[in-house]
């Protein structure tokens, strides 16, 4: 069974970079056709995409965070990872990363979920 | 870019029907995902492609889709249907691809 399993800092200060890495077991994220992807929910807010990287190493991210994002894949240890620049107090949210097959266009299996605060 | 739109907030008596929109001026041609989240847990799909459901979700819970709305129907509402519902959709359509959330529905056991 896939599951997924986010881990990074829960505190980061303003204009550094938030990372986090998600862990993947019962699955391998070189899977033909499948993509890994980072969501976020700021506290009492709703879901927002920020991007997925596809099996082959492919990447696409929310416009609105293109210019401060990049997601990675190493695939010796089955894990991608997220880093987002020039943090403010407003990228403070739950992290969660999730996978989604190139032929249904949702996701999940989902992690459980990682909070992070920015602040200093 | 795509844009999703949802209530708030939809509030209904135990024992009726709850329906809860998501337009999009896209949606009559891509499929429609539905989510329910609940508090301090990650979401859970309750219902793909407009109207599948998962295994596992009840047959209360069900979608639809005319023209540029789709609809999240939930019959019957218990207590435990209280929770956050996202519509989502999958811009596969242009070179640059976008998953897509509506603001999110919290439906409210009156």
């Amino acid at each position: 069974q896939l599951q997924l399993q986010e881990s990074g800092p829960g505190l980061v200060k303003p204009s550094e970079t938030l990372s986090l890495t998600c862990n993947v077991s019962g699955g391998s994220i070189s899977t033909r056709s499948y993509y890994w992807g980072w969501i976020r929910q700021p506290p009492g807010k709703g879901l927002e995409w920020i991007g997925t990287i596809y099996y082959s190493g492919s990447t696409n991210y929310n416009p609105s965070l293109r210019s401060r994002v990049t997601i990675s894949a190493d695939t010796s240890k089955n894990h991608f990872s997220l880093k987002l620049d020039s943090v403010t107090a407003a990228d403070t949210a739950v992290y969660y990363c999730a996978t989604c097959a190139e032929w249904v266009g949702w996701f999940g299996p989902w992690g459980q979920g990682s909070l992070v605060t920015v602040s200093s | 870019s795509y844009v999703l739109t949802q209530p708030p907030s939809v509030s209904v008596a135990p024992g009726q029907t709850a329906r809860i929109t998501c337009g999009g001026n896209k949606i009559g041609s891509t499929s429609v995902h539905w989510y329910q989240q609940k508090p301090g847990q990650a979401p859970v799909l309750v219902v793909y492609d407009d109207a599948d459901r998962p295994s596992g979700i009840p047959e209360r819970i069900s979608g639809s889709k005319s023209g540029n709305t789709a609809t999240l129907a939930i019959s019957r509402v218990e207590a435990g249907d209280e929770a956050d519902y996202y519509c989502q959709v999958w811009d596969s359509t242009t070179d640059h691809l976008n998953w897509v959330f509506g603001g999110g529905t919290k439906l409210t056991v009156l």
